[in-house]
């Protein structure tokens, strides 16, 4: 069952922040959170991850509420090669697969 | 390209017929899995591998199924007696066994588009 809820959908300016919100209220202490995304037709691609801090690497950041209950990743400069599905996933502790929900369609406006 | 080969990229298979896949992982990585997703919908586990052996099998991963990695490199996924609603892309990926965190880095393969007529 999925343990994230997500926006079904979401539209971003070219060339603005994408701010793609995922609520994890029920995570737990052990428990990371993942993002992927998905452009059409092609295998899901990972982004990033964290367990408590923000994260930032080339693709985005990830921001963790305090309380861990919810995270955003934030494309700084959304292009159009960004249009996708943006996957939130908080994988439990020993599990070794991921599940994937239905995510957030995210669509780069020019 | 994440490094994850997958062939044939597609299929199409008469009802009653068997497939296979072939999935050839990025070399360094001890982890591989298999995911089946359908139209509008996420990715959903099937199975994994540790090197060589097939360590978890979901419940979507009926007995017509069977998945191999004969020497820890590449893997092959069987379908038997293809049904209408095994049509699916199949997808691949790999990760390093390297703690926790970097078993959910898992790197995907392009799929291959299966369609059942």
């Amino acid at each position: 069952d999925a343990k994230t809820t997500q926006p079904t959908s979401m539209d971003c300016a070219e060339g603005r922040a994408a701010n793609l919100p995922c609520n994890h209220s029920t995570i737990s202490g052990n428990e990371y959170v993942y993002w992927y995304r998905q452009i059409h037709s092609q295998g899901p691609q990972y982004i990033i991850h964290g367990l408590k801090n923000n994260e930032t690497n080339e693709m985005a950041s990830l921001i963790i509420t305090e309380d861990r209950k919810s995270s955003t990743l934030i494309l700084p400069h959304a292009t159009l090669r960004d249009t996708a599905v943006y996957y939130c996933i908080v994988r439990e502790a020993g599990a070794n697969n991921l599940f994937f929900g239905t995510g957030t369609r995210l669509t780069v406006i020019p | 390209d994440t490094g994850v080969s997958q062939d044939p990229r597609h299929k199409i298979t008469k009802r009653g017929q068997n497939v296979t896949f072939r999935c050839d992982p990025i070399s360094e990585h001890n982890r591989l899995y298999w995911y089946r997703q359908t139209l509008g919908q996420g990715p959903e586990f099937l199975t994994y591998f540790q090197n060589e052996a097939q360590l978890e099998k979901s419940r979507l991963l009926s007995d017509r199924f069977s998945a191999e990695r004969p020497k820890g490199s590449f893997s092959t996924l069987e379908i038997q007696r293809t049904e209408q609603g095994d049509s699916a892309m199949y997808l691949c990926a790999s990760s390093r066994l390297a703690g926790l965190a970097g078993v959910g880095e898992q790197y995907f393969g392009p799929g291959t588009r299966l369609t059942v007529t």
